[in-house]
């Protein structure tokens, strides 16, 4: 089966614009979060859609913001960039973890990785 | 507080030895852990599950509550066992909490 689709792979973007990356899930898997890694903090949650609704959400400024679709495609988006937010976004699709189910651990894709310079 | 605690940064070991890489957590209630791995340039991807009590590429995992570890071992490392390998716990809200991880290098 396909996995998870990122696009795109990588962006450079200047301080102050704004930027919306997307997110292909598993065919069937309708939960998607996202996931910010860096070489200081590691990875972090950012929020997670599911039945394109947040759920959950992370510690991270109102900067940062997402939204789900009807066929569970995510879409994150960063807006007034700033020099710090520069890292690879993750996202990771799964089933509902509330109702179980064998599919316990989110599948990640390969992120995008952002610049901003 | 829900956190994992990966206190090993690096872990260096030979080829055929032994290793094991540790993690602590601290979560009230029945923990979900994972292991998740990530290659040179690869994605992260699912190592194994506590839940499922299985073992793949021959690391196994064993969840003791009373030391809340879940640690990961192996018998005899391989080369291609060279990578980043991160710990996790699912929390309350369903999101996986990650330790920062640990490099193991096997050395030839």
């Amino acid at each position: 089966k396909a996995g998870v689709t990122q696009t795109p792979r990588y962006l450079i973007k200047t301080r102050g614009q704004q930027v919306t990356l997307s997110c292909s899930p598993i065919s069937g898997h309708r939960s998607v979060s996202w996931y910010q890694q860096t070489p200081g903090q590691g990875l972090q949650f950012l929020f997670e859609y599911f039945s394109e609704t947040q759920r959950n959400k992370g510690n991270f400024p109102g900067r940062f913001s997402g939204r789900q679709f009807s066929n569970s495609r995510s879409e994150m988006n960063v807006s007034t960039l700033e020099l710090g937010d520069s890292a690879l976004y993750l996202c990771a699709s799964g089933r509902d973890w509330k109702t179980g189910g064998a599919d316990y651990g989110y599948t990640f894709g390969s992120g995008t990785r952002l610049t901003v310079v | 507080a829900q956190r994992v605690t990966q206190p090993e940064k690096l872990l260096s070991v030979f080829k055929g030895a032994p290793v094991e890489l540790k993690c602590n957590y601290s979560y009230s209630g029945s923990p979900e852990l994972f292991w998740y791995v990530q290659y040179s340039r690869q994605r992260l991807q699912l190592l194994l599950r506590h839940i499922s009590r299985e073992s793949i590429k021959g690391f196994t995992a064993d969840l003791n509550k009373g030391e809340t570890s879940f640690h990961l071992k192996k018998p005899f490392a391989q080369e291609e066992d060279s990578a980043m390998y991160y710990c996790a716990l699912r929390g309350s809200q369903g999101n996986l909490i990650f330790g920062k991880g640990t490099k193991l290098s096997v050395k030839p």
